[in-house]
């Protein structure tokens, strides 16, 4: 059973670079049917799409986050971890990490594995 | 401002159907297939509904998906006090190159 667990600081300061990582269990982020995305939600809020990995392909990322944006994977320790630079008091969020499944999935469409979040607050 | 417009509130008594509205545009749910979240607070979204009306295991029947020209709706049937959570309906954006997303609807059984 596909298992995700996030990871971070909790607490960031204004400017800084953000480093998140999600721990995979239950299959390789080097799978050849699993993709994993990082999605976020502020408090209160909706839900927004950072970006996704396919090991084997690269990555995509949302046009508004790009220029800040780096999502790798690392095979030696099975996670996928986040990027961000340049934080600001609006990427004080909920993060979430997610697998989904191309076997029934549309390629980066939608994912049905989730971690339970990790909250991040920017400070000033 | 979210890309797909969803009703911010919907509600209903145990037992009745309610449906929660989704739409888009060609670029999105015109092109593409819908899925739906449903969440509950403080935990992370699950997915409901996958390729416009498919559900994964485990999700019960009560729950149905239909998708029109540039709109999509979730029906839930037989609507119970254990329903009550957000629903958000996602597809991918041709143009944006990714998923987006509605701005989330707040289920309340009365």
């Amino acid at each position: 059973q596909l298992h995700l667990q996030e990871s971070g600081p909790g607490l960031v300061k204004a400017s800084e670079t953000l480093s998140l990582t999600c721990t995979v269990s239950g299959d390789s982020i080097s799978s050849s049917h699993y993709f994993w995305g990082w999605i976020r939600q502020p408090p209160g809020k909706g839900l927004e799409w950072i970006g996704s990995m396919f090991y084997r392909t690269g990555t995509y990322y949302n046009p508004s986050l790009k220029s800040r944006v780096v999502i790798s994977g690392d095979t030696s320790k099975n996670h996928c971890s986040l990027k961000m630079t340049s934080v600001t008091a609006a990427d004080t969020a909920m993060y979430f990490c997610a697998g989904g499944d191309s076997r029934f999935l549309e390629w980066f469409a939608a994912f049905d594995v989730w971690g339970q979040g990790t909250m991040l607050t920017v400070s000033s | 401002q979210s890309v797909l417009t969803q009703p911010p509130s919907a509600s209903g008594t145990p037992g009745q159907r309610v449906t929660i509205s989704c739409s888009g545009s060609s670029s999105n749910i015109g092109s593409n297939y819908v899925y739906w979240y449903q969440q509950f607070p403080g935990t992370a979204p699950k997915l409901l509904i996958y390729r416009n009306n498919e559900r994964p295991s485990g999700v019960p029947d009560r729950f149905s998906g239909s998708k029109s020209g540039t709109s999509a709706s979730l029906a839930i049937s037989g609507l119970r006090s254990d329903d009550e959570a957000d629903f958000y309906c996602t597809a991918w954006d041709e143009v944006r190159s990714g998923p987006v997303f509605g701005g989330g609807t707040k289920l309340t059984v009365l």
